[in-house]
């Protein structure tokens, strides 16, 4: 079984300020890929960036990165240079090599960010 | 727009009642999923389709639900007698089967479902 843990319900940034985004998680398959996604009011989820667990740089993708932390089943998102369209719900999700194709989502964090 | 497409974004129907959402994955797409989410939880895998073919069902998905792919591009999610807890936003993704890119699962705006 996997599972995705992300403890902040809620966290405040002000803008132009860096932020991190907690998430750990659980699996026993061999090898996963690790997935940020956002979720502004409107309901899409817009992709942000991906980890898999064998590469070996953490990803980055813009204003976004992944601190990847293997021995600690940790993937945390770090945005730099918050900005006002940064405010949403990011969720973290992992996909298993033996798990099937699905994406198992953790419960998500909401993000403010302040003027 | 070459995104994901759902529709209808928003049904409101009355418990009973058949509903189904229509979703137009990314051309060349050939993998396709759908997740329902409910307030204040992530989304959740009901199924996945390659091309045709539906290789993957949660046990979320039970018999009042069908989803299908025919030709392997555009995918319907039926629902059969609606009950309340099937309110829910019901998303679908599309994502290529190959490579790296693979990795990268698209998700449309989701379809609003709620069941009175």
């Amino acid at each position: 079984a996997q599972k995705i843990t992300q403890t902040q319900p809620g966290m405040f940034v002000q803008e132009k300020e860096a932020v991190t985004l907690d998430c750990t998680y659980d699996t026993s398959d061999p090898s996963y890929g690790l997935f940020w996604y956002k979720q502004p009011s409107s309901g899409e989820m817009i992709f942000l960036i991906y980890q898999g667990s064998y590469d070996q740089q953490n990803a980055t993708e813009g204003r976004y990165s992944l601190n990847f932390q293997k021995a600690r089943k940790s993937a945390n998102l770090v945005i730099s240079a918050s900005q006002l369209g940064d405010s949403a719900m990011y969720f973290c999700a992992m996909r298993g090599s033996n798990s099937g194709y699905a994406l198992n989502f953790g419960k998500g964090t909401s993000l403010l960010v302040t003027p | 727009d070459t995104g994901v497409s759902q529709n209808p974004r928003h049904k409101i129907t009355k418990r009973g009642q058949n509903v189904t959402f229509r979703c137009d994955p990314i051309s060349e797409h050939n993998r396709l999923y759908w997740y329902r989410q409910t307030l204040g939880q992530g989304p959740e895998f009901l199924t996945y389709f390659q091309n045709e073919a539906q290789l993957e069902k949660s046990r979320l998905l039970s018999d009042r639900f069908s989803a299908e792919r025919p030709k392997g591009s555009f995918s319907t999610l039926e629902i059969q007698r609606t009950e309340q807890g099937d309110s829910a936003m019901y998303l679908c993704a599309s994502s290529h089967g190959q490579g790296s890119s693979g990795n990268t699962i698209y998700f449309g705006e989701g379809s609003w479902l709620t069941v009175v």
